[in-house]
């Protein structure tokens, strides 16, 4: 069965330092990999998907994350924070052999910027 | 966004009334989802629909029902809200069932 584990509730960091969100996930199969990104009282937003094409998948807004098969991780990073991007982030999985089963979220992270 | 619109966007009623949420897509998606989203949960699937007609239960489908007489609409029914029912209720839309999906902006219900 597929899951996802995000390994912290709340990240807080300096606008201007790096953020890192943990992510490991659970998967029987080769899994498609999503992070999304919810602004307060918003939708989610994809930031990046990682589909097997490049272990190291660039998104939206300077975030990048990196699939490590061999740590079943795929953890969110960004070299240097902005306020804008306080917002809750979500670590999503999908199995690409059950068509239909949607999505498995993480419970989330919510990431604090303070100046 | 993919087109997505939700309504209503928020929505008080009362244990044991009808409820009915309403998403619409004009992305001529084949997939569309009721996502419930609760603090400490993440968002959880209620049901799902694969085509006109066609849908399929979730990990939390108790207390709800869904139809879709058309590609562009997928009605969320409540036949009787309860307050566990209280929620943040997320449509979205995909091309294909292991792929990217796209949100709605979510409707805000709450059962008192």
């Amino acid at each position: 069965a597929q899951s996802v584990t995000q390994l912290d509730s709340h990240v807080s960091v300096s606008e201007g330092t790096p953020v890192l969100l943990r992510c490991n996930y659970s998967s029987s199969y080769s899994p498609s990999l999503f992070w999304y990104v919810q602004h307060p009282n918003k939708g989610l937003q994809l930031l990046l998907k990682y589909t097997s094409a490049a272990t190291l998948v660039k998104g939206i807004n300077g975030f990048e994350a990196e699939f490590k098969k061999s740590e079943t991780s795929f953890h969110l990073t960004k070299p240097s924070a902005h306020m804008s991007d306080a917002a809750e982030y979500f670590c999503v999985v999908s199995d690409k052999q059950q068509a239909g089963t949607a999505l498995i979220f993480g419970k989330g992270t919510t990431l604090s910027v303070s100046s | 966004d993919a087109g997505i619109t939700q309504s209503p966007r928020h929505k008080v009623t009362e244990t044991g009334t009808p409820v009915t949420l309403r998403c619409h897509q004009t992305e001529n998606h084949r997939y569309m989802y009721w996502y419930r989203q609760d603090p400490g949960h993440g968002l959880r699937l209620i049901h799902y629909s694969y085509g006109v007609k066609d849908t399929d239960k979730g990990e939390v489908s108790d207390g709800y029902s869904v139809s879709r007489s058309k590609t562009e609409d997928f009605l969320l029914t409540l036949e009787s809200a309860t307050s566990s029912q209280t929620s943040v209720y997320f449509c979205a839309t995909g091309t294909s069932g292991t792929d990217t999906q796209y949100f709605g902006p979510g409707t805000r219900l709450t059962v008192l």
